[in-house]
């Protein structure tokens, strides 16, 4: 079945203790990208992959890092949670950058950092 | 950097009724998306018109572009109590170094009751 898998699905931290959220799809997307979600924001961009080894900054970037040493996989780094990076989480990948062209997501990370 | 915003922020319909959202934008666009959300998961991609469009039909959903009034309007014919879910209008700002982010509205949240 195509998809975008995130892991873990609820994750609960404490500030500063640095954590990873896995994103992998099995589309041979090209292009891969974290959204966050807030109540009152909607979503933003965090970052996204155009392909390999190439990487950007989306909207709201600070505090985060990405790499994308694989088509697959696009993880997502948090080096010092801090607490106002609590926020639902999802990973997207599309086949092309091309403008506009149709996102999948993942089923999102709740991340919660105390 | 909002670009779509949906209306109504939330609607209740009986199972049955037509549901229909709107979304205004503010730039000139190359397409507009709709998506669905079910609570708490990821987004699914409903449905794309491009500019030079007017009209998309796709089953039930029927999507309208009026470039001149820089808005688009979502109709679901026949809700079912499936049909609960938010829906996200989404444009593709600017060009930026290649990305296309598909910035989101905030939502218009559909609640059909049985």
């Amino acid at each position: 079945e195509a998809q975008v898998t995130q892991n873990p699905r609820y994750l609960i931290t404490v500030t500063g203790k640095k954590l990873t959220v896995t994103c992998s799809q099995n589309m041979n997307h090209e292009y891969m990208s974290w959204y966050r979600q807030d109540p009152g924001l909607g979503l933003r961009q965090i970052y996204y992959s155009m392909n390999v080894e190439v990487t950007d900054k989306g909207d709201v970037p600070e505090g985060y890092k990405v790499s994308r040493k694989e088509k697959r996989n696009f993880p997502l780094i948090l080096e010092s949670p801090s607490p106002n990076q609590t926020s639902l989480y999802f990973c997207a990948s599309s086949l092309t950058g091309a403008i506009g062209s149709p996102l999948h997501f993942g089923n999102g990370t709740r991340l919660t950092v105390t | 950097s909002q670009q779509g915003e949906e209306d109504p922020q939330a609607l209740s319909i009986q199972e049955g009724e037509n549901a229909t959202m709107n979304c205004s934008y503010k730039t000139s666009i190359n397409n507009l998306q709709w998506y669905r959300q079910n609570s708490g998961r990821g987004l699914v991609h409903l449905i794309l018109i491009r500019s030079n469009e007017r009209e998309k039909h796709s089953g039930r959903l029927r999507v309208t572009l009026d470039t001149s009034k820089k808005s688009s309007s979502l109709l679901i014919t026949a809700s079912r109590a499936a049909d609960t879910a938010s829906y996200f209008c989404a444009t593709v700002v600017y060009w930026k170094s290649g990305n296309t982010p598909l910035v989101f509205g905030k939502g218009t949240r559909l609640s059909v009751i049985a």
